[in-house]
């Protein structure tokens, strides 16, 4: 069966901090992969996605995560968070050519981030 | 600028009622989508749709059911509303070939009394 995992429920960082979130995903067949992410009081919007190629896929806002395909992996990761990237990621999959296009979604890390 | 658009932002009703959340896409997208967000269990697929007239049953479909009678247009209705649907709903599009990325609406947030 299709899931994803995300490790942490809550992450609490200081500014300039280090980030990585994690995420694993379980599904039978070539993925896409991607990270969400919700502001509070905003609707989701896409940080990054990875379809194919450079393993190591660069967002928005400086974040970047990379695929390891023998792990079954797409982590996040930021070299220094500000107070602005508190809000909630979503690690989210998809069959690539799958032409119904359903994600499945983590359950969410909500990342605090204080100043 | 791509855009979704979710009928309201905030709907409170009472418990028994019929409710219609309306999601609207302006981007000629073919699959449009209904998750349910509730803290700590992420995003939960309710029903789906890749075609006009067409429907798939996600996750979490009982109590809830659809109607996509035009292409821009995705509707769910809770045929008779209780509190444990009170929560936060999402409508999403995006294109075929699937695998593209999904675009969310702002999200309705419903209590139900």
């Amino acid at each position: 069966a299709q899931s994803v995992s995300q490790h942490n429920h809550h992450v609490i960082l200081s500014e300039a901090a280090s980030l990585e979130l994690g995420c694993n995903y379980s599904y039978g067949g070539t993925v896409n992969l991607f990270w969400y992410v919700q502001y509070p009081g905003q609707h989701l919007q896409l940080l990054l996605k990875y379809f194919s190629g450079d393993p190591l896929v660069k967002g928005i806002k400086g974040f970047e995560a990379e695929f390891i395909k023998s792990k079954f992996s797409f982590n996040l990761r930021k070299p220094s968070v500000q107070w602005s990237d508190t809000a909630e990621y979503f690690c989210a999959v998809n069959g690539r050519g799958s032409t119904l296009g359903r994600l499945y979604f983590g359950r969410g890390t909500q990342l605090t981030v204080w100043p | 600028d791509v855009k979704v658009t979710q009928s309201s932002r905030y709907l409170v009703k009472r418990t028994g009622e019929k409710v219609f959340l309306e999601c609207v896409q302006d981007m000629d997208h073919e699959n449009m989508f209904w998750y349910r967000q509730d803290p700590g269990l992420g995003l939960r697929l309710i029903y789906f749709s890749y075609d006009v007239k067409m429907k798939e049953k996600g996750d979490i479909p009982e109590g809830y059911s659809v109607s996509r009678e035009k292409k821009e247009r995705f509707s769910l209705i809770l045929e008779s509303a209780s509190t444990n649907q009170t929560s936060m709903y999402l409508c999403a599009s995006s294109s075929n070939p699937g695998g593209l990325e999904a675009f969310f609406g702002q999200g309705t947030r419903l209590t139900v009394v």
